[in-house]
């Protein structure tokens, strides 16, 4: 079946812009998983949705990111008042069984850059 | 949260030759990912191992929990073995999922 997709594969913004970055699970995976990875780091955590509801968004960094799943499959990503320091690859992950215990599957990623 | 370690964090092989990749974690985990991100950025997994070992044809890993760290051995390197290899863990009592800094692999012909 079809692996984890995100969209677009890349993004150039001003500084202040509003973005949307989509994520679209592995179906029939329940746990859907938002990071964030800056050149030569390994991947940050942002928030980790159980269905509809996000279940832990301790990573985002502020409240200019917020990320919804309103059905429970696809997810958006969204950032407010972009800046040149949001500039990263936003990874996407689902899983079968609920939680950061069960195996995690990454989407190609997104590229996001502010100018 | 849980402090991840991996060693070396360079690494360059001739092809051919054998190489032992470590991940050291600082609590009890139950979710053990090993990834490899090639070239393009994309994350392979490799192995899902919270205890024991798995082989998968040149591949293979071993986890021992009680002391809190994960090898990932890789023979017969070929040049597509090349990118960064990450650890990722879990813990028993939280939400995230926590990777290393990574080991960066090159393997030369």
């Amino acid at each position: 079946g079809a692996g984890v997709s995100q969209t677009p594969s890349n993004k150039v913004t001003e500084k202040g812009k509003y973005v949307e970055l989509r994520c679209d699970p592995i179906s029939g995976h329940t746990a859907l998983y938002w990071y964030r990875q800056s050149l030569g780091q390994g991947p940050e955590f942002l928030i980790y949705f159980q269905g509809t509801g996000a279940a832990d968004d301790s990573g985002l960094p502020n409240d200019r990111f917020f990320a919804v799943r309103p059905e429970g499959s696809v997810s958006t990503l969204k950032i407010q008042r972009t800046e040149r320091g949001d500039s990263a690859v936003y990874l996407c992950a689902s899983s079968k069984s609920g939680g950061p215990w069960g195996e995690q599957f990454f989407g190609p990623g997104t590229r996001l850059t502010v100018l | 949260g849980i402090q991840v370690e991996q060693s070396p964090p360079d690494l360059i092989l001739q092809e051919g030759a054998n190489s032992t990749l470590r991940c050291n974690f600082s609590d009890s985990v139950n979710n053990l990912q090993w990834f490899h991100q090639n070239p393009w950025g994309q994350l392979i997994n490799l192995f899902y191992i919270p205890s024991g070992t798995k082989q998968n044809g040149r591949l293979s890993a071993t986890t021992v929990a009680t002391e809190r760290y994960s090898l990932l051995y890789i023979s017969s390197s070929q040049t597509t073995d090349s990118g960064v290899y990450f650890c990722a863990v879990s813990s028993n009592t939280g939400n995230q999922f926590y990777f290393g800094t990574g080991t960066s692999l090159t393997v030369i012909p």
